[in-house]
């Protein structure tokens, strides 16, 4: 079975610190993926890398970046965090090709103070 | 249709019912329809993922169609159970570098 780990369930923060959330994939996966959950809103996509040291904007890039060292890890990171980041942040992976499904993390539940 | 819209947005049935919902989705440039199930505390699974006009894919009781001419696509549940209880989502892939689109998903409650 194929794994997706995040780092962290839940996670509290306060503003202007910088905060990294870690994705590590078991399944020599090509593709990764950072979204945000919101209410009300569907699964928006912050960053994605499709190999290593690769990494391209999604649609709401602004205040994160990324980092891809090794295949299976991608990270997000918040430079400098502030209460409007607070949100569910998903990780996923999945091998190249239109046709392969994305598999997701648990997710973190990050809350900035 | 510029996003994926999804529809209805929730839905409450009774154990045994049979239910359906509608995903629509841009049909220019149109590479793969995806629908996951995301259960409450667990990551969104995968359920199916189409590419060809006219597909019919099935999983148990679960099954959907394409229609990719007109941009949809329908997500069916035969004789629902309370552990179909979910979020269900779809997202459309135009191939770039399979980037998703999601919809904001239909949640489905069923009760005894």
């Amino acid at each position: 079975d194929v794994k997706v780990t995040q780092s962290s369930r839940y996670l509290v923060k306060r503003t202007g610190e910088k905060v990294f959330l870690e994705c590590v994939q078991d399944m020599d996966h090509e593709n990764m993926f950072w979204y945000r959950q919101d209410p009300g809103l569907g699964l928006r996509l912050i960053y994605f890398s499709y190999d290593v040291k690769m990494k391209e904007k999604g649609d709401i890039p602004e205040g994160y970046s990324v980092s891809r060292e090794k295949k299976e890890r991608f990270s997000l990171i918040l430079e400098s965090a502030s209460t409007n980041q607070t949100s569910m942040y998903l990780c996923a992976s999945s091998f190249r090709g239109s046709n392969q499904p994305q598999h997701f993390g648990d997710g973190t539940r990050l809350s900035i103070l | 249709i510029l996003n994926v819209e999804q529809s209805p947005q929730s839905l409450h049935v009774q154990e045994g019912d049979s239910t359906n919902f509608t995903c629509s989705f841009p049909s220019s440039n149109f590479y793969a329809l995806h629908w996951y199930r995301w259960e409450t505390a667990k990551s969104p699974e995968a359920l199916f993922v189409m590419t060809l006009n006219g597909d019919e894919k099935k999983k148990g009781r679960i099954s959907a169609t394409l229609n990719t001419k007109e941009g949809y696509s329908y997500l069916y549940i035969k004789g629902s159970q309370p552990e179909d209880s979910a979020t269900y989502l779809c997202a459309s892939d135009t191939g770039t570098a399979s980037k998703l689109t999601f919809g904001t998903g239909t949640r489905l409650q069923v009760t005894l």
